[in-house]
């Protein structure tokens, strides 16, 4: 059964520094991969997806996240964040034709003034 | 087009009651699923349903029935109701597994 490893629960940065989310998940079988966002006392909205193609996908906010085949991975990066960004992101594996998602436990991204 | 909708949003429930969190979409998706989310542990699936009349269980399926009479709605049952299931309640649509959208999420709280 597929897993899903968030390696950090909660990463604090400043404004307009860099950040990476890491995100490793077990099976290296064809693979969906996502990243959805979670605001304060809101519903979870996706923020990237990688189907196939290009293993760096890009989000409309300036995230991106690289699909690593041979490391089972799927960080996700932003050059420069802002206060906005505050929130939690979960990275999420389905199996290529099942709608299964599988989570994992979240990074709380945290952006300091 | 209103998307997914829960309802309630909150709700208290007493230890040993039972209640239905309801989940309607609009989209006419066949996938829809119930997750729960608990602080550290992330979204770990309930029970899920691939079409009107198909059911499945996820991860953790004990103490909650599903049914799915309808394309439209999939309603998540707690036959008798336990603190170990004090929680934020997210339903979820799809098709094709390329992505799923999420509900606005029912917070319940069993004492």
């Amino acid at each position: 059964a597929q897993s899903v490893t968030q390696l950090d629960s909660q990463v604090p940065v400043f404004e307009e520094a860099p950040v990476e989310l890491r995100c490793n998940y077990s099976s290296s079988v064809s693979v969906y991969l996502f990243w959805y966002v979670q605001y304060p006392n809101q519903g979870l909205q996706l923020l990237l997806k990688y189907l196939s193609g290009s293993t760096l996908v890009e989000s409309i906010n300036g995230f991106e996240a690289e699909f690593n085949k041979s490391q089972t991975s799927f960080h996700l990066r932003k050059p420069s964040v802002h206060i906005s960004d505050t929130a939690e992101y979960f990275c999420a594996v389905s199996d290529r034709g099942s709608e299964k998602l599988v989570f994992g436990k979240g990074t709380k991204l945290t952006v300091n003034p | 087009n209103a998307g997914v909708t829960q309802t309630p949003k909150f709700q208290v429930l007493k230890t040993g009651q039972s209640m239905t969190l309801q989940c309607a979409q609009d989209m006419n998706h066949e996938y829809m699923s119930w997750y729960r989310q608990d602080p550290g542990m992330g979204l770990r699936l309930i029970h899920y349903s691939v079409g009107a009349g198909i059911t499945d269980q996820g991860e953790v399926p004990n103490g909650y029935n599903v049914s799915r009479s309808t394309t439209e709605d999939f309603p998540l049952r707690l036959l008798s109701a336990a603190p170990s299931q004090t929680s934020v309640y997210f339903c979820a649509t799809g098709t094709g597994g390329f992505e799923q959208y999420f509900g606005p999420g029912t917070r319940l709280t069993v004492t």
